[in-house]
C-alpha cells in the first residue's frame, strides 16, 4: 500500500514563526502536493512538485514555500506565520500516467495564535 | 479553467436507503473524474474514479458513480446506505490535455449523514 506520513497530526505556534510541514511517500511518486483544507472551501491548491527541486504554483502560494530536496520528501514552509493560516494541511502524492490517482497523508491541524 | 461543483453541502439519508451525492465539472478536455472520502480527522482516502470507458464506475465500499457526459455529472451512489459512510466526500477532474504533472481540482465537499 501507497503511504504519505506528514510529521505532525496537530501543531500550534505563535505569530512570526517560520513552520515546517514535512510530507514523506514512500512509492517512489513523481508528484506531490500541499493543499489546505477550510469548512465550505474544499481542498485548495497551495503548492506541487512534478520532479526532485521543481515546483510550480497552486491556486494560494501566498505565504507559503516548498522545497523538494529529495524524490520522496516535500516539505512546506510558512515564512512567517500568520493567524489566517490556521487549517487543516494535507500532502498528496501520485504516480506518472493520466488517470492515476492521488494518496493523502492523514493531515496536520495547524492553529496560529 | 477547469473546476468542480457539488451543490450540495449536507446529504441526509437514513440507513438502508439509497443515497446520491452530486458533482458537476467543467474542463475543456476529455475528464478525469475522481471521488474520495475523508472521515473525522483524517486525510482522503480514494474511492472510485472514471478514466474512460463503462459509463458506470463501481468502486470501495459498495459506492458507484454514474459518468454523464451531456449533463457534465458525476454523481456518487449507493443502493443502500449505512451509518458507517457518514462522512465527508469529494469530487475532483483532471483535465486530459495537459501532462501527468498537472493539478486535480477538488470541490467544497458534501457531507453526508446516514440517520439509524
Amino acid at each position: 500500500d501507497v503511504k504519505v506520513t506528514q510529521s505532525s497530526r496537530y501543531l500550534v505556534k505563535r505569530t512570526g514563526e517560520k513552520v515546517f510541514l514535512e510530507c514523506v511517500q514512500d512509492m517512489d511518486h513523481e508528484n506531490m502536493f500541499w493543499y489546505r483544507q477550510d469548512p465550505g472551501l474544499g481542498l485548495r491548491l497551495i503548492y506541487f512538485s512534478y520532479d526532485v527541486k521543481m515546483k510550480e504554483k497552486g491556486d494560494i502560494p501566498e505565504g507559503y514555500s516548498v522545497s523538494r530536496e529529495k524524490k520522496e520528501r516535500f516539505s512546506l514552509i510558512l515564512e512567517s506565520a500568520s493567524t489566517n493560516q490556521t487549517s487543516m494541511y494535507l500532502c498528496a502524492s501520485r504516480g506518472t500516467g493520466t488517470g492515476v490517482e492521488a494518496f493523502f497523508g492523514q493531515g496536520t491541524r495547524l492553529t496560529v495564535v | 479553467a477547469q473546476s468542480v461543483a457539488q451543490p450540495e453541502d449536507q446529504v441526509n439519508v437514513a440507513e438502508g436507503n439509497p443515497l446520491t451525492v452530486k458533482c458537476t465539472y467543467s474542463v475543456s478536455g476529455n475528464p478525469y473524474l475522481f471521488w474520495y472520502v475523508q472521515y473525522p480527522n483524517r486525510g482522503l482516502q480514494f474511492l472510485l474514479k472514471y478514466i474512460t470507458g463503462d459509463n458506470l464506475v463501481k468502486g470501495s465500499y459498495g459506492f458507484e458513480a454514474e459518468f454523464n457526459k451531456s449533463q457534465t455529472s458525476f454523481h456518487l451512489k449507493k443502493p443502500s446506505a449505512l451509518v458507517s459512510d457518514s462522512a465527508l466526500y469529494f469530487c475532483a477532474v483532471r483535465d486530459s490535455r495537459y501532462s501527468s504533472a498537472s493539478k486535480i481540482i477538488f470541490g467544497s465537499g458534501t457531507r453526508l449523514s446516514i440517520r439509524p
